[in-house]
């Protein structure tokens, strides 16, 4: 069956220290890859995407994701952490000719 | 472009009453989706359109939940009769294709009492 894990229910990391939030996947063939972030009583706003290509993309807001194939993860990651990062991150995955199977989510607290 | 409109933003109604959530997708895109958002589900995906066609509705609860799209601008997501555990929040996304990200309304709160 087609999933996506993301490991941790929340993420605490001070203002201005490296944050990351991990997604693993588990799907057939060569996925698209998503991080959406979602913010209190908002919908869920797309911050990056890996197609194909390098294995690093970068998106808005000063994030960045590394897709890994051997280790079937994309983990989302920015060098110095806003407290208004602070919000519900979402991983996703589109396996091939279907649609979206998104993760949990895990909460990110930045601490000021 | 606006991005995805969804009205109500909040709807609040009583166990039995009927509720109906409108969606409006970006222009152009040929995908329309509707979710159900609650914090011990998570985020489920109830419908899709392509065309304004219905393609998957095997996410859709039960009878009492149904969604049309009549054209490539408008879609509703209707719940008769509702109950209160139908509440939460509900979310349209449309996309330009398949395979592509999907873009979020700002969400419909529902409160069944």
């Amino acid at each position: 069956a087609q999933s996506v894990a993301q490991p941790e229910d929340q993420v605490n990391v001070a203002e201005g220290n490296p944050l990351t939030v991990k997604c693993t996947y588990s799907v057939s063939g060569n996925p698209y890859l998503f991080w959406y972030v979602q913010y209190p009583n908002r919908g869920l706003q797309f911050l990056l995407k890996y197609i194909t290509g390098d294995n690093l993309v970068k998106g808005s807001y000063g994030f960045e994701a590394e897709f890994n194939k051997s280790q079937t993860s994309f983990h989302l990651k920015k060098p110095s952490a806003l407290v208004s990062d602070s919000a519900l991150y979402f991983c996703a995955v589109i396996p091939y000719g279907q649609n979206f199977v998104f993760g949990p989510g895990t909460r990110l607290s930045v601490l000021p | 472009d606006a991005g995805v409109i969804q009205s109500p933003r909040h709807e609040v109604t009583e166990m039995g009453q009927e509720v109906t959530l409108r969606c409006k997708p970006i222009s152009g895109h040929d995908y329309l989706f509707w979710y159900r958002q609650t914090m011990m589900r998570g985020l489920e995906l109830l419908i899709y359109f392509n065309n304004n066609v219905p393609i998957d509705d095997s996410g859709m609860p039960e009878d009492r939940f149904s969604a049309k799209m009549p054209n490539a601008s408008f879609s509703t997501l209707k719940i008769q009769p509702s109950e209160p555990r139908d509440s939460a929040v509900y979310f349209c996304a449309s996309s330009l294709a398949q395979g592509t990200e999907q873009y979020f309304g700002p969400g419909t709160r529902l409160t069944v009492t």
